[in-house]
This record gives C-alpha cells, structure tokens and sequence, in this order.
C-alpha cells in the first residue's frame, strides 16, 4: 500500500481555517487521494477526496500539489465539532478497495 | 436516512467463546465492508462484500470470517478469542464497492 504522512496533531482557534498537510511521494497515477475524520466516540466519516484536480465540498477543500506528491485538507472556518483525528489515505480504485488508515493528525479547535 | 447500524454496541466475552456481529448498511447501498481498531490505532480492514461475495481481505486470522446476505446486511464471526481481539469493530457501507464508505458507530468487544 502507498504510505501517507500526517503531523501526529494540530492546534486550531475557533472560525480560524485548518491546513492539514499530507505527504505521498509514492502515490501511483491511479491513487485517488481520499480524508476521513474520526470524532470522539464515532466511526470514521468520509470528507473529500479527489484524484488530480483540487476539489471542494460542503464540509472543506481538498488542495492536491501538481506532482501529487502532496495534498492540504482545509477546513475553512473551524468549529469545536470539528476537533477528530483527519485521516488522509491513498486508495487504488483498480484493484481492492480498502482503506488503508495511518495515524492521522488529531486536531484540537481552541474556543 | 438510516445510517449504518451495528449491533450489539457493547458486549464482553471470555478466551476461547465465539463472537458474532451484525452489521445493516445503509439503504441502496451494495457493499460491506468490515475494520478492527484497537484504542490508539487507526481501523484496520478485515473484510469488504460486494454482491454477497468476498471482494478483500485483510491480514487477519483464519478465525475471522464474514458473509452478507442478500439483504446486503452482514455478519462478522471471530471463533476462539483472544485477549488481543479486544476493539472497536467497526462496519462500513458503500453503494458500490469502489466509492465512498460511511462508518456504523461500532461495537466495543471485550475480551477477558
């Protein structure tokens, strides 16, 4: 499975934007770049994904680097519902289609 | 809508017992998918149906199996348990195996 690389966490003020970063330098061409985010207590819940093209959605945007080597979750205004651990996964939607989860990075949302 | 659901939520067994766990996907939606997350971890995949057939599986023992019946609800059965299969499994379902996966909210298994 391609590796992803997250920070462990980050720290966020209320109604400030989030930029979590994510590292994939051996992504393949049929990688689609895929975040989940896992509240206390919840299971994982599904938040964008995208393949080549940045793409944005009611919840954030998903800014994807022109190499793929690299992509940026952004949560535009956060809000204390949206403190979780993001998870950014790389998934072969020609072969299985698991979700391989790492880590992720735990944000904090300061009030 | 109904989301996923999974029951039991919660339940506590002993070495050695047989588990299962049912999992309802969410209306219109095909495939089923099963994870295992120990505290502190990310999900773990072990198991994805699509169309009643075993589409994936994880790196997980023998004495985890799953079937998904025509209804497309599912079952998870792990025989002879062990200390280490304490966790939160969670289900997931898609409306194909390929698209996105929205999470039931688990069941907490306790092994002791």
């Amino acid at each position: 499975d391609a590796k992803t690389t997250q920070p462990n966490s980050m720290e966020s003020n209320e109604e400030e934007p989030v930029h979590l970063p994510c590292n994939h330098s051996t992504i393949s061409g049929t990688d689609y770049i895929h975040w989940y985010r896992q509240l206390p207590s919840q299971g994982p819940e599904y938040v964008i994904h995208g393949l080549t093209s940045n793409v944005n959605n009611r919840m954030a945007s998903l800014a994807i680097a022109e190499d793929r080597k690299s992509s940026t979750l952004i949560l535009h205004r956060a809000t204390l519902r949206d403190a979780a651990v993001y998870y950014c996964i790389l998934r072969d939607l020609t072969g299985d289609y698991k979700l391989s989860f790492g880590a992720g990075t735990t944000v904090t949302v300061r009030a | 809508d109904a989301g996923v659901t999974q029951s039991p939520t919660h339940l506590i067994k002993t070495r050695g017992q047989h588990v299962t766990l049912r999992c309802s996907p969410i209306s219109g939606h095909k495939s089923v998918s099963w994870y295992q997350q120990v505290l502190g971890q990310g999900p773990q995949f072990i198991f994805q149906y699509y169309e009643k057939e075993e589409r994936g599986r994880g790196n997980f023992p023998d004495r985890f199996s799953a079937r998904q019946f025509p209804n497309y609800s599912s079952e998870l059965n792990v025989n002879a348990l062990l200390l280490g299969d304490s966790a939160l499994y969670l289900c997931a379902s898609s409306r194909m195996a390929r698209y996105e996966q929205y999470f039931g909210p688990g069941t907490r298994l306790t092994v002791t």
